[in-house]
């Protein structure tokens, strides 16, 4: 069965914290995507990646940056934590051509910024 | 660009009513649409999609949605909803492109909550 996998549930950080999040994916996907969640908005993508050391800003990258090493893994950087991250994350993963379920989900990380 | 609003944020009904949640979009160039759910507490899973052929599509826990082309809407609807279709649900346009990787651009969502 298809697997995405986000590290954390729940992630509690300081203002200023280098932060990582974390998202492996089992099924050998191209295409992995961050968003976040926030309510009222919707989903916004942060940042994607379509190979192993290739990444493209999404909507709202600022404060942001990724890290695509391995295939299987994609990580999600705040190189100095704000308030206003303080959000519902979550990782993505697709083939180039799968147009019969285009992302896989990962269950999500809540990070709260304090 | 694309945008996909849905119209109601939040839609409470009684169990074993009908239900349908609204989706506009708008683009320049032709896409493929898509509902998806979120059950509390966990990820977005797939609930249906529209990528040609008939207009109305059906999907997963008995739900179907219509493609409008004129109207540039999407409308989710179930005829008979449980208490386990409390969820929020997320209408999503991705543009029709022939490489790279596939955006999903999604609506605000709707929070549906059944009542007994």
């Amino acid at each position: 069965d298809v697997k995405v996998t986000q590290s954390s549930r729940y992630l509690v950080k300081r203002t200023g914290e280098k932060v990582f999040l974390e998202c492996v994916q089992d099924m050998d996907h191209e295409n992995m995507f961050w968003y976040r969640q926030d309510p009222g908005l919707g989903l916004r993508l942060i940042y994607f990646s379509y190979d192993v050391k290739m990444k493209e800003k999404g909507d709202i990258p600022e404060g942001y940056s990724v890290s695509r090493e391995k295939k299987e893994r994609f990580s999600l950087i705040l190189e100095s934590a704000s308030t206003n991250q303080t959000s519902m994350y979550l990782c993505a993963s697709s083939t180039p051509s799968s147009y019969n379920s285009p992302l896989h989900f990962g269950n999500g990380t809540r990070l709260t910024v304090t | 660009a694309q945008s996909v609003t849905q119209l109601d944020s939040q839609v409470p009904v009684f169990e074993e009513a009908p239900v349908e949640l609204r989706c506009n979009y708008s683009s320049s160039v032709s896409v493929y649409l898509f509902w998806y759910v979120q059950y509390p507490n966990q990820g977005l899973q797939l609930l249906l999609k529209y990528l040609s052929g008939s207009t109305l599509v059906k999907g997963i826990n008995g739900f179907e949605a219509e493609f409008n082309k004129s109207q540039t809407s999407f409308h989710l609807r179930k005829p008979s909803v449980h208490i386990s279709d409390t969820a929020e649900y997320f209408c999503a346009v991705m543009p029709r492109l022939n490489q790279g990787a596939q955006k999903l651009v999604f609506g605000q969502g709707t929070r549906l909550t059944i009542n007994p």
